[in-house]
């Protein structure tokens, strides 16, 4: 298996355009999350799927942000607009089922954000 | 919410010996516990994990300690290696919630 995949790897924008961060999960895995990484505030969830449905969007910083996964092998993450302090290291991750979220997570290798 | 908290420290060492990183967490619910390893420019890379009804669990050259008394977590790598090198974090997470990460703690392994 190739992992989860994300694309593309870097991004840059200028303030105000329309961002989207792809990601596709492991073949099978039921759950699907988006983080964002910066060095002030480390690891934050933004918000997880299971079987395509969001659970808890309460990491979505604000509305400017929005995620939709269309079928069990996609999933975006859209800024729009973006934001200087947008930028950032995305991370989509995805786990098998167990019942529940609480279950190991495979990290993709990330999209490294920068709005000027 | 209550979080997984770190000092951040920087830990260096020198190729061959041990490395214990620590980590404190905080919610007294969290019942399932996971070290991630993230080299520079990668995702976080799953280690090891370890659920509250146990103490202690061993990996390949890894092993997590859980103290659930102080809400205290640690990683021990025997023989570190130049491979090593990397932020490391710890998170935590209870029963039907979502993970907890701390914000890491940097590895450097001195030749």
């Amino acid at each position: 298996d190739a992992g989860v995949i994300q694309s593309p790897r870097h991004e840059v924008t200028e303030m105000g355009q329309e961002v989207t961060l792809r990601c596709k999960p492991i073949s099978g895995h039921d759950y699907l999350f988006w983080y964002r990484q910066t060095m002030m505030r480390g690891l934050e969830l933004l918000i997880y799927f299971n079987n395509n449905v969001p659970i808890d969007d309460s990491g979505m910083p604000e509305d400017r942000f929005s995620a939709k996964m269309p079928n069990a092998s996609f999933s975006t993450l859209k800024i729009q607009p973006s934001e200087p302090r947008d930028s950032a290291v995305y991370f989509c991750a995805s786990s098998p089922n167990s019942g529940s979220a609480q279950e190991t997570q495979y990290f993709g290798p990330g999209t490294r954000l920068l709005v000027l | 919410g209550e979080s997984v908290g770190l000092h951040l420290p920087t830990l260096s060492v020198q190729e061959g010996d041990n490395s214990i990183i620590n980590c404190a967490y905080s919610n007294s619910a969290s019942d399932y516990f996971i070290w991630y390893k993230q080299e520079s420019g990668k995702g976080p890379q799953f280690i090891i994990d370890i659920r509250s009804n146990m103490d202690k669990r061993q990996g390949q050259r890894v092993t997590v300690l859980l103290n659930k008394t102080v809400k205290h977590l640690s990683l021990q790598i025997a023989a570190t290696q130049p491979g090593d090198s990397a932020v490391y974090f710890c998170a935590e997470a209870n029963y039907g919630q979502n993970f907890v990460f701390g914000p890491g703690t940097r590895l450097s392994v001195l030749p």
